[in-house]
C-alpha cells in the first residue's frame, strides 16, 4: 500500500481539465511544500511536472499546476491534450523513516 | 545539460549478486543526492534509498534496507546499486534519480533487473 493515495484513474475529453488529487497524512503532504508530480509515459522514464507544490521546471507547459489544501495536494491539467496520455504520480518529503513517499499513481485517459 | 546514465538489462538467477550503475554527467556530483526507486512492471513507484556523495551517507527504505546496498564512484561520477543474494521477487525496473532540492530530476532511463530460475 502507498504512503500517498491517488485514484487509479482519471479521463477527460480533448480540451477539458482535469484534476488528480493525492492524499497523504500531517506527516507529509499536510506538514511541507515539498510536493512534487512525475509523468510517465509507457515504457520511459518518470519527467518531473512540479515541484514544491506549485512550480513548473523550464520547459513544462503552463497547462500543468500544483496547489495544496490541508492533506491533499492535487495536479490539475488544463486543455487536455493526448500526448497528456500517461501515469502521473506525486511525491512528498515526510518526517517518517522514509523521507521520500511516492502515490500509487494516476492513469490519465484521453477519450 | 544534466544527464543520469544506467547500465543495460540484466537477466539473474535467485541467489546470485548483481551490481547496476548510473553514470551521472553535466553537475558535480556532490551538490545533489542522488537516489534509486524501483518500479515492479506494471505497478507504481517505490523509494529505496539515497546516498549523499559528499561523504557516501546513506539511509534506506525500512522496506530495502539490509537487501541492497548504495554506493559511488566519485573518481568517475557513477552511483550503483548492488545485490549479493537476489530474488525472484527483485524482479522490477530500477531507476537512480537526481535529488535537486526535494524533488527528483532528472531520472536515469532506467535498468530492467530479470530474476529468474
Amino acid at each position: 500500500q502507498s504512503a500517498l493515495t491517488q485514484p487509479a484513474s482519471v479521463s477527460g475529453s480533448p480540451g477539458q481539465s482535469i484534476t488528480i488529487s493525492c492524499t497523504g497524512t500531517g506527516s507529509d503532504v499536510g506538514d511541507y511544500n515539498y510536493i512534487s508530480w512525475y509523468q510517465q509515459h509507457p515504457g520511459k522514464a518518470p519527467k518531473l511536472m512540479i515541484f514544491d507544490v506549485s512550480n513548473r521546471p523550464s520547459g513544462v507547459s503552463n497547462r500543468f499546476s500544483g496547489s495544496k489544501s490541508g492533506n491533499t495536494a492535487s495536479l490539475t491539467i488544463s486543455g487536455l491534450q493526448t500526448e497528456d496520455e500517461a501515469d502521473y504520480y506525486c511525491s512528498s518529503y515526510t518526517n517518517s523513516t522514509t523521507p521520500r513517499v511516492f502515490g500509487g499513481g494516476t492513469k490519465v485517459i484521453v477519450l | 545539460e544534466v544527464q543520469l546514465v544506467q547500465s543495460g538489462p540484466e537477466v539473474k538467477k535467485p541467489g546470485e549478486s548483481l551490481r547496476i550503475s548510473c553514470r551521472t554527467s553535466g553537475y558535480r556530483l556532490t551538490r545533489n543526492w542522488i537516489s534509486w526507486v524501483r518500479q515492479i512492471p506494471g505497478k507504481g513507484l517505490e523509494w529505496m534509498g539515497r546516498i549523499d556523495p559528499s561523504d557516501s551517507y546513506t539511509n534506506y527504505s525500512p522496506s530495502f534496507e539490509g537487501h541492497v546496498t548504495i554506493s559511488l564512484d566519485k573518481s568517475i561520477n557513477t552511483a550503483y546499486l548492488q545485490w549479493t543474494s537476489l530474488r525472484a521477487s527483485d524482479t522490477a525496473i530500477y531507476y537512480c534519480a537526481r535529488l535537486e532540492g526535494d524533488w527528483f530530476d532528472p531520472w536515469g532511463q532506467g535498468t530492467l533487473v530479470t530474476v529468474s530460475s
